[in-house]
C-alpha cells in the first residue's frame, strides 16, 4: 500500500472551473506538502501544511487536511491553462529525517 | 535566489557503465535530499544529507549507488554499474529547515 494516493488520477476540466484534487495516507504525518510538476520539469512546491493545520491559503490555491480521515485535498479556484500539469501530495513524518513520501500524482488538464 | 540545480539534464548509457550525476543545491541549505522515479512509479526517497553527512540513506537500493557530498556543498550520486532497472528520473532537492523542500529539475537517466 503506499502513502499519499492522489485522486483522481486524472482530471480534465475547462479553464475558469475549479479543480479539486485528492490525497489520503496511511501513516501518522508531521506536514504534508503539495508539489506540482509540469510536462519534462523538476517539481514546484505549492503549499505545506502543518499536522495541527486544517486550512490553509495561498492565492488561488486552498489545502484542506482532515488527519482523522488522513487525508487532504488541494482546491485550485479559477483555472487556467496554464495550471496543467501532474500534482503530488507528500508527507513526512518529520523523524528527523523529513523525508518526503509521494503518491502516484493527478494529472490535471485544463482545456482553454 | 538560484534554485536547485542538477547535471546533466539527461543521460544515456549502456548497461554496466558508470553514470554520475550531480546536484547544486540552494546556498546555505544544509539539506540535501535524492529521490527518483522510476517508470511508472512514484517518486521514491533515497537519501538524505545534513552538510556532509549522511542522514538518512534508507531509500537507496543496493550498493551499486554512491551518495557523496564533501564539503558539504554539491552531492554526487554514482550508479557502478548501472542496470537497466535505474533508468528513471533522479531528483534532488534541498532544505534550509528540513521541512520545505525545493527541487531541481530532475536528470532523465536511460540505460540500454
Amino acid at each position: 500500500s503506499q502513502q499519499g494516493e492522489e485522486d483522481p488520477q486524472a482530471l480534465s476540466i475547462q479553464e475558469g472551473e475549479n479543480a479539486t484534487m485528492n490525497c489520503s495516507y496511511k501513516t501518522s504525518i508531521n506536514n504534508l506538502q503539495w508539489y506540482r510538476q509540469n510536462s519534462g520539469r523538476g517539481l514546484v512546491h505549492l503549499i505545506l501544511i502543518r499536522s495541527n493545520e486544517r486550512e490553509k491559503h495561498s492565492g488561488r490555491l486552498r489545502v484542506t487536511l482532515d488527519t482523522s480521515k488522513k487525508s487532504s485535498s488541494l482546491l485550485i479556484t479559477a483555472s487556467r491553462a496554464a495550471d496543467t500539469a501532474s500534482y503530488f501530495c507528500a508527507t513526512d513524518s518529520g523523524a528527523g529525517s523529513y523525508q518526503l513520501t509521494f503518491g502516484k500524482g493527478t494529472k490535471l488538464s485544463v482545456i482553454p | 535566489e538560484a534554485g536547485v540545480t542538477q547535471f546533466p539534464s539527461h543521460s544515456v548509457i549502456e548497461k554496466g557503465q558508470t553514470v554520475t550525476l550531480r546536484c547544486d543545491p540552494i546556498s546555505g541549505h544544509d539539506n540535501l535530499y535524492w529521490y527518483r522515479r522510476v517508470m511508472g512509479k512514484e517518486i521514491k526517497f533515497l537519501l538524505h544529507f545534513v552538510k556532509e553527512s549522511k542522514q538518512d540513506e534508507s531509500g537507496m537500493p543496493n550498493n551499486r549507488f554512491l551518495a557523496e557530498r564533501t564539503g558539504g556543498t554539491y552531492s554526487t550520486l554514482k550508479v557502478q554499474p548501472a542496470e537497466l532497472e535505474d533508468s528513471g528520473v533522479y531528483f534532488c532537492a534541498s532544505s534550509h529547515n528540513g521541512r520545505t523542500q525545493y527541487f531541481g529539475p530532475g536528470t532523465r537517466l536511460l540505460v540500454l
